[in-house]
């Protein structure tokens, strides 16, 4: 089987740096996926990591370590447009192929 | 222009109906999901097709039936309607089984069962 864990909340001021972890375990893994949703509204792709290392993407960052089945989210500059869940999900492989597993999400809360 | 498009955004209906969801996507991708999001956020996978083939089918009840008429179209029906049904359920796309880490969200239906 699969599980994430992730932190349920995070609060930070603006312009401040949140970093997300997500550690999983799987049975087989192709990859790790991180999505925005916004209360109401409907989950975003924002970046896959394959191999390890970090991903940049403007003030959003993604790392993965293979070895340590783990992975983090790094938002920068936070803005109060960052408020909403992230979830880090799974690829996986074998009975899993194709398949996405999410995490449970973290709320990021930034205040003024 | 939509992307991914579902009907109705809300539905409120009575314990033991039957009713329906349908999802379009136009980007002209192969598979498609619908996932289950409960009221604590928690995304979970129902069904996934990959060209009108049925791919993924978690274990849910077999009141829920998907259905795809061409690859550009998922519709989830379901009987017998439960008030733990009631949820947030998505449409999703990608563009294969292999690329499913970037999928794109429909807007969502709200299903409340009284």
């Amino acid at each position: 089987g699969q599980s994430l864990e992730q932190p349920s909340e995070v609060t930070a001021v603006e312009g401040a740096i949140v970093q997300i972890n997500c550690t999983y375990q799987t049975s087989g893994f192709y990859g790790l996926s991180w999505y925005q949703q916004h209360d109401g509204g409907a989950p975003t792709f924002l970046s896959y990591n394959a191999l390890d290392g970090l991903e940049e993407t403007g003030r959003f960052s993604s790392f993965l370590s293979r070895s340590d089945s783990y992975g983090y989210l790094l938002l920068q500059e936070l803005q109060m447009k960052d408020s909403a869940s992230y979830f880090c999900a799974v690829r996986g492989g074998g009975d899993s192929w194709g398949k996405l597993q999410f995490g449970a999400g973290t709320q990021v809360v930034v205040t003024p | 222009d939509t992307a991914v498009s579902q009907t109705p955004k809300y539905l409120v209906t009575q314990m033991g109906n039957d009713k329906s969801i349908k999802c379009e996507q136009n980007l002209g991708h192969d598979t498609m999901y619908w996932y289950k999001q409960d009221s604590k956020k928690f995304l979970k996978i129902m069904f996934s097709y990959n060209n009108k083939e049925l791919i993924i089918n978690e274990t849910v009840p077999n009141r829920f039936s998907p259905k795809s008429p061409d690859k550009a179209h998922l519709n989830l029906h379901i009987n017998s309607l439960e008030l733990g049904d009631s949820a947030v359920y998505f449409c999703a796309s990608s563009r294969s089984p292999g690329l499913a880490h970037e999928q794109f969200f429909g807007p969502g239906t709200r299903l409340t069962v009284l």
